[in-house]
C-alpha cells in the first residue's frame, strides 16, 4: 500500500546549520507530495507541495524536489533559525483514487538551538 | 483564509465516559477529517466525510464514531472512552478532489483517566 517514511524522528541543530529531513514514499503513478509544518500549540499547516517529477516546492527558505527515480522528497534549508523549531510532516496524496486520501510520515521534530 | 475551529481545546474524562469533540469549518469545503496525533505514530486518520450525512472509515476507527450533520460541522464521538484514546485530536478540511491542501484546526487534547 501507499506509505511515507521519514528517517529522522528528532533533529537538533544550531542556528545557521544546514537542514535535511529525509522523506521517501511508496505509491504508484505520480502522487502529490506535501510538506506540512506544525508549530507548538497549533495544527499542521502546508509548507508546500509538488505534483510532478523534478518539480521543486519551496517556501520560507525551505525546499524539496520531487524525485520519482528515488521516490524521495527530502526537505532542505540552508540556514535554520530558532523560529524553525517545529514538527515537520511529509505526506502524499495518491493519484489513482476517486476520493481524497492522505498518507503521513511519522513526523520529524526539529529543535534549533540559538 | 481557511478556518477550522475545534472545541473544546482540552478535555479530561474517565474510563467509560462519553465524549464528543466538535469541529466547524467555514471554508465551504466538501471534505472533513478527524486525525489523532501520537508520539511515534504521527497523524493517523480516524474517520472522514465528503458531505453532510456521509461517513467514511479511516485507518484507526475502532472505538470512535463520527457524524457530519451539516457541510460545516463534523463531530467525533467516544462512547466508552479508554485510556488508549488519550491523544491530541485534529480536525481538518479540504475542498476535495485530488491533491488538495488540508486545513487543520488547533487540536483538542483529550485525557482519559
Amino acid at each position: 500500500g501507499d506509505s511515507v517514511t521519514q528517517t529522522e524522528g528528532q533533529v537538533a541543530l544550531s542556528e545557521e546549520d544546514f537542514l535535511t529531513i529525509h522523506c521517501n514514499y511508496s505509491a504508484s503513478g505520480y502522487p502529490t507530495l506535501f510538506w506540512y509544518v506544525q508549530y507548538p500549540g497549533e495544527g499542521p499547516q502546508l509548507l508546500f507541495r509538488a505534483s510532478r517529477d523534478k518539480e521543486k516546492g519551496s517556501s520560507r527558505g525551505f525546499e524539496a524536489t520531487y524525485d520519482k527515480g528515488t521516490t524521495s522528497f527530502h526537505l532542505r534549508k540552508a540556514s535554520v533559525q530558532e523560529s524553525d523549531s517545529a514538527v515537520y510532516y511529509c505526506a502524499l496524496s495518491p493519484s489513482n483514487t476517486g476520493y481524497q486520501n492522505f498518507y503521513f510520515g511519522k513526523g520529524t521534530s526539529l529543535t534549533v538551538i540559538p | 483564509e481557511a478556518a477550522v475551529t475545534q472545541s473544546p481545546r482540552n478535555k479530561v474524562t474517565v474510563t467509560g465516559g462519553n465524549v464528543t469533540l466538535s469541529c466547524r469549518q467555514t471554508n465551504s469545503h466538501n471534505y472533513m477529517y478527524w486525525y489523532r496525533q501520537d508520539t511515534g505514530h504521527g497523524l493517523r486518520l480516524i474517520h472522514y466525510s465528503y458531505g453532510a450525512g456521509n461517513l467514511q472509515i479511516g485507518d484507526v476507527p475502532d472505538g470512535y464514531k463520527a457524524t457530519r450533520t451539516t457541510q460545516e460541522d463534523f463531530f467525533l464521538l467516544l462512547e466508552l472512552a479508554s485510556p488508549s484514546q488519550t491523544s491530541l485530536y485534529f480536525c481538518a478540511s479540504s475542498p476535495g478532489g485530488c491533491a488538495e491542501t488540508l486545513y487543520f484546526g488547533s487540536g483538542t487534547r483529550l485525557t482519559v483517566l
